[in-house]
């Protein structure tokens, strides 16, 4: 069974830094490009950023480029953002996503069931 | 970076009857179109992919369609589970900045 464990969310201050990481089980992680999608409280569903199966090649949304990075230790089945300079427009329920197929980058068939970061003083 | 612009925001129907809801493209997208839908505290459920394919065990009520920049997702007969957020997202861009519309919550009526 596939299953996407994301951890590492809390309160933060504006400025402050937080690493969040999903852990994966019950597939080959390096098969598949992954995913981080946000929802702000109350608000839709924003891609945030995206990495190749191998870590090799990385994409940001323009609203964390700069501050976030994406990355994945595949022995460790796990992927991470990075999440540096945070602001309080980052405050959201973060959600690590898999494309259902090992050829797509979306068609996201699976979730992990979401980490709550809150950035406030 | 393409723009999705779902509608309406709040859609209210009564169970049974038919819901339509629309996504558009700020430019387009091919069939390169998927649906979610979302219920409260829960992740997002894909319900199409390929503008018109339905996902693994959707219900055959849940059709959509569409090509380029207009696209319709079409639930009959509601059902009382039917009641959530939906999300239109386009997959058609490279690098894969794989943008949500902004959601349609199908409310009853």
């Amino acid at each position: 069974e596939v299953q996407l464990l994301e951890s590492g969310g809390g309160l933060v201050q504006p400025g402050g830094s937080l690493r969040l990481s999903c852990a994966a089980s019950g597939f080959t992680l390096r098969s598949y490009a992954m995913t981080w999608v946000r929802q702000a409280p109350g608000k839709g569903l924003e891609w945030v950023s995206a990495i190749s199966g191998s870590g090799d090649n990385t994409y940001y949304a323009d609203s964390v480029q700069g501050r976030f990075t994406i990355s994945r230790d595949n022995s460790k089945n796990t992927l991470y953002l990075q999440m540096n300079s945070l602001r309080a427009e980052d405050t959201a329920v973060y959600f690590c996503a898999r494309p259902g197929s090992s050829t797509s980058w979306s068609l996201f068939g699976y979730w992990g069931q979401g980490t709550l970061v809150t950035v406030s003083s | 970076e393409i723009v999705m612009t779902q509608s309406p925001a709040t859609l209210s129907v009564s169970p049974g009857e038919r819901a339509t809801l629309s996504c558009r493209a700020s430019q387009s997208v091919s069939s390169n179109l998927a649906w979610y839908q979302q219920k409260p505290g829960q992740a997002p459920r894909l319900l199409i992919y390929g503008a018109s394919t339905r996902a693994t065990d959707i219900p055959a009520r849940f059709s959509a369609s569409g090509s380029g920049t207009e696209f319709t997702l079409t639930i009959s007969s509601l059902q009382s589970e039917d009641f959530a957020l939906y999300y239109c997202q386009q997959y058609n861009s490279w690098p894969p900045r794989h943008t949500f519309g902004q959601g349609t919550k199908l409310e009853i009526k």
